[in-house]
């Protein structure tokens, strides 16, 4: 079961340079996530997609855009990257509130540095 | 909008010694949940509770539900080194979304 998968893990990224992360659940989750992971900050929410064709804001959504491309995958996008985006990137599903508590499985993230 | 306050931010104990750590917030929520992260990994689920009051284990882990459903709590029974981790508490109200609280790193000193 591979669950959540992201890629890349690693990444270096110079200023201004794009880039996407890639994300897929085989768990036919209805809801997928991404969150930024700073030291002292805990996990912030970018961008989520309750449902396929869906996408919604989080609490940190600047300089970042998504695709749900499908029920399994759900990309971030950098179009210019910044080192303030320098930070450890999570993927996130769940089945969503149709099955009662919102709980998530996580990937293993994908590690950015923006030079 | 919501946030969650986890205490403490850090925690260095010797092997054998009990934890405990706590989430509170100001505002209700319906379940709240527990993560462990391990370095390099994404977190991972340890307990869900979703009824006030609700005390529930997993092994030497027992979390609870506060009674105002504003506060969790997690306890960690004789610690041992592969305890070593961030500690996330969860909690979601009326949206779907969870709200985080910033984590209790624990080292266990052998």
């Amino acid at each position: 079961n591979a669950g959540v998968t992201q890629t890349p893990k690693f990444q270096v990224l110079k200023t201004g340079q794009s880039m996407t992360l890639q994300c897929a659940q085989d768990m036919n989750h209805n809801s997928m996530y991404w969150y930024r992971q700073d030291p002292g900050m805990g996990l912030r929410l970018i961008y989520y997609s309750a449902s396929e064709g869906t996408t919604d804001k989080g609490e940190v959504p600047n300089g970042y855009n998504v695709s749900r491309l499908n029920k399994r995958e759900f990309s971030l996008r950098l179009e210019s990257a910044a080192p303030s985006q320098t930070s450890v990137y999570f993927c996130a599903s769940s089945a969503g509130r149709t099955s009662g508590a919102n709980v998530l499985t996580f990937g293993a993230g994908s590690r950015l540095t923006v030079l | 909008g919501q946030q969650l306050n986890q205490s403490p931010q850090s925690m260095f104990i010797q092997e054998g010694e009990d934890v405990s750590m706590n989430c509170t917030s100001s505002s209700i929520f319906n379940t709240w949940l527990w993560y462990k992260q391990e370095p390099g990994e994404g977190p991972v689920l340890l307990i869900a509770l979703y009824k006030a009051g609700e005390l529930t284990s997993n092994g030497r882990l027992t979390a609870q539900f506060g009674i105002t459903r504003k506060d969790s709590f997690l306890n960690i029974s004789a610690s041992i080194p592969s305890d070593v981790g961030i500690y996330f508490c969860a909690g979601q109200g009326g949206s779907e979304k969870l709200v985080f609280g910033k984590g209790t790193k624990l080292t266990v000193n052998p």
